[in-house]
């Protein structure tokens, strides 16, 4: 497995611009998982995905989120018209199903800035 | 609501010295708890994961346990190194049918040589 994997690493934006965050999850897990982190905190739940189906959203997860994974494989979340209120660490995760308890592998995260 | 509690915030220990850090929280009901260390800027790695049927899980010189009665997790560092400083996460999953972890805010250790 090379693990999970997130681009950009790092991304500034200026205010009201749209930005989009891609995850390449470990092949072969079914499920992927997306989180926000701010400064120390610990991660929030934004959406996951079983396979291609977007089976639960957090009600953080604003109009102005949307997030897709159309072929079951990697998964994109985009932001419209940032805020400042949106930097912050995005998290990436995926997981196997029943045959591993379900736990989850964290990618390197996308470092969020909006000026 | 389910909330996760780490306490404490931050600690500090020199080389060589035996931890505990501690993760509680508010419903008993949980699938599983799986504990996490993160370095600074960086995303999360999975240390052990315990089903809500186990009392514990070891890993090296980890040792993590539950008590979910009273809605409390450990995680046992032994012969802590400088190595093992980082932010240390808790979190818990309700049921297999929801994707969602909730976490602690985290226990930053720092081990001084």
């Amino acid at each position: 497995d090379t693990g999970v994997s997130q681009d950009p690493r790092h991304k500034i934006t200026k205010r009201g611009q749209n930005v989009t965050f891609r995850c390449d999850p470990i092949s072969e897990h079914n499920r992927l998982y997306w989180y926000r982190q701010t400064l120390g905190q610990g991660p929030e739940f934004l959406t996951y995905f079983q396979n291609e189906a977007q089976l639960e959203k957090s009600r953080l997860l604003s109009d102005r989120f949307s997030a897709e994974r159309p072929k079951g494989s990697f998964s994109t979340l985009e932001i419209q018209r940032t805020e400042q209120g949106d930097s912050a660490m995005y998290l990436c995760a995926s997981s196997l199903g029943d045959r591993n308890l379900y736990e989850q592998y964290f990618g390197p995260g996308t470092r969020l800035t909006v000026t | 609501k389910q909330e996760v509690t780490q306490i404490p915030a931050a600690l500090s220990v020199p080389e060589g010295e035996n931890l505990v850090l501690n993760c509680s929280f508010t419903d008993s009901a949980i699938y599983n708890l799986q504990w996490f260390r993160q370095d600074p800027g960086k995303g999360l790695t999975s240390l052990l994961l315990i089903q809500s049927s186990q009392r514990e899980q070891t890993s090296g010189r980890l040792n993590a346990s539950l008590d979910k009665s009273s809605g409390r997790s450990t995680l046992y560092i032994a012969a802590s190194q400088p190595g093992d400083s980082a932010t240390y996460l808790c979190a818990v999953r309700r049921s297999s049918n929801t994707g969602k972890l909730i976490f602690g805010q985290g226990t930053t250790l720092q081990v001084k040589p």
